[in-house]
């Protein structure tokens, strides 16, 4: 079954508590991200992992760090939560890198930091 | 950056008619061409992508794609309330990412 799985679905934070947000694939993707997703704004990627300890920034890094240890997992931190983090995650994977593959969305991951 | 802009924000549709929806993008040697669906509380699902000139049918889905225009459109024949969604444009960049746009909500009125 292909599927992307993300933990947990929702999370209320106080500003200034770190978070931990984790997600995972069962098709042994390389390429895995982290976007998230605000009203009115398309999905704005965050981090991309082309495989274990291989990471880069996306458009919008700042505020976050990215930890990837085994294929098939790819956590978002945030260190100190700011209100302006309130926000959906979604994470995706990828069989390969670039724009012409499909990518496979976990359900998201609801924060709100207080 | 790549730009994307989609339009209308928000249709209302017939259950059976067609539904139009737009994306116009800023680059045109962008790479890709995708359409995603997103249901409430879900994450996207590609839909259909599109890489040259032209016009590609899937099932009761066609796009047309228009780069001297810079124009991507996507329509749905005989749309049913199960096509109710948000749908997302998104366009390959030059550095081989997709950049998103900020959707148009579809709702299919039985």
């Amino acid at each position: 079954d292909m599927k992307v799985t993300q933990m947990p679905r929702y999370l209320i934070k106080r500003m200034g508590e770190n978070v931990l947000l984790e997600c995972g694939q069962d098709m042994s993707h390389e390429t895995m991200y982290w976007y998230r997703q605000d009203p009115g704004l398309g999905l704005q990627l965050i981090y991309i992992s082309y495989d274990v300890d291989s990471n880069s920034e996306g458009d919008i890094p700042k505020g976050y760090r990215v930890s990837r240890k085994k294929r098939e997992h790819f956590s978002l931190i945030l260190d100190s939560a700011k209100t302006n983090q309130t926000s959906v995650y979604f994470c995706a994977s990828s069989l390969g890198q670039g724009a012409g593959n499909t990518l496979y969305f976990g359900e998201g991951s609801r924060l709100i930091v207080v | 950056q790549e730009k994307v802009q989609q339009s209308p924000e928000s249709l209302i549709v017939p259950e059976g008619a067609m539904s139009s929806l737009n994306c116009t993008f800023s680059n045109s040697a962008s790479q890709s061409i995708w359409w995603y669906q997103q249901h409430p509380g879900k994450g996207p699902e590609a839909l259909i992508s599109i890489f040259s000139n032209g016009n590609k049918k899937e099932g009761r889905l066609t796009v047309y794609l228009n780069r001297a225009s810079l124009h991507v459109s996507l329509h749905i024949r005989d749309s049913q309330p199960s096509d109710s969604a948000v749908y997302l444009c998104a366009v390959g960049d030059s550095n081989y990412q997709l950049i998103w746009g900020s959707g148009t909500k579809l709702i299919i009125k039985p």
